[in-house]
């Protein structure tokens, strides 16, 4: 069982916003920075935000990170199909001595 | 262009272990830190262990401490993973990964079961 937990589900029209929480603790988001991650079936997951709120290269401007104490969120704006994916955010815990995922959100585009 | 490639999944009895192997390529392998992250069927990604650039220092969650063992060789550009005293719950699709979370690789299927 994750220490960091995200909602288990997201959903929107495409167009729309979706914001996804991620509540830690100060062990882990609280003292260290957030990376997001798409993921689909059967693929590698993407890095999708670093750093809690850097996005890499070749990820759209649609994708947004931010932090503030023990917890983070990513939003996606202008929501498109092709964002329909299972999302986790990840940090490392300095009590556990390793890093934690969050426990995951699928977004879904009705 | 980055590639990370798993191989080794293979389908084990309780008890038994496997060594999985991860090559790298198109990157500096040896500059990065690197990690294992799994996925049970059905269930979220769950970090494994970790290891920085030069193998000296390894990390482990406490699901896998004592039974897995995570290491290097950066002559050969290859990431290692021996896991021994398999259980049932460690059947996962293991895939390898920088620490940075940039590049990842598609994953291997190792199945736990008699």
């Amino acid at each position: 069982q994750s220490v960091v937990t995200q909602p288990p589900s997201a959903s929107g029209t495409p167009g729309q916003r979706v914001t996804i929480s991620c509540s830690g603790s100060s062990s882990n988001i609280g003292s260290n920075s957030v990376n997001w991650y798409q993921h689909l079936p059967g693929a590698a997951p993407k890095l999708v935000i670093y750093s809690s709120d850097q996005r890499p290269s070749g990820v759209p401007d649609r994708f947004s990170g931010s932090k503030s104490g023990t917890s983070a969120s990513l939003a996606i704006s202008g929501l498109q199909s092709e964002d329909e994916a299972d999302y986790y955010c990840a940090a490392w815990d300095d009590s556990l001595n390793g890093y934690v995922f969050g426990t995951g959100t699928k977004v879904t585009v009705l | 262009e980055v590639q990370l490639l798993e191989s080794g999944g293979v389908l084990v009895q309780p008890g038994g272990s496997v060594r999985l192997s991860c090559a790298a390529s198109g990157f500096t392998f040896s500059s990065y830190a690197m990690n294992w992250v799994r996925q049970a069927p059905g269930k979220g990604l769950e970090w494994v262990s970790a290891i920085i650039a030069s193998g000296v220092t390894t990390y482990y969650a406490a699901s896998v401490r004592g039974r897995f063992t995570i290491s290097r060789d950066n002559s050969k550009n290859t990431l290692y993973l021996q896991m021994t005293s398999l259980r049932v719950e460690d059947m996962a699709v293991y895939h390898c990964a920088t620490s940075s979370g940039d590049y990842w690789g598609q994953g291997t299927l190792v199945t736990v079961s008699s």
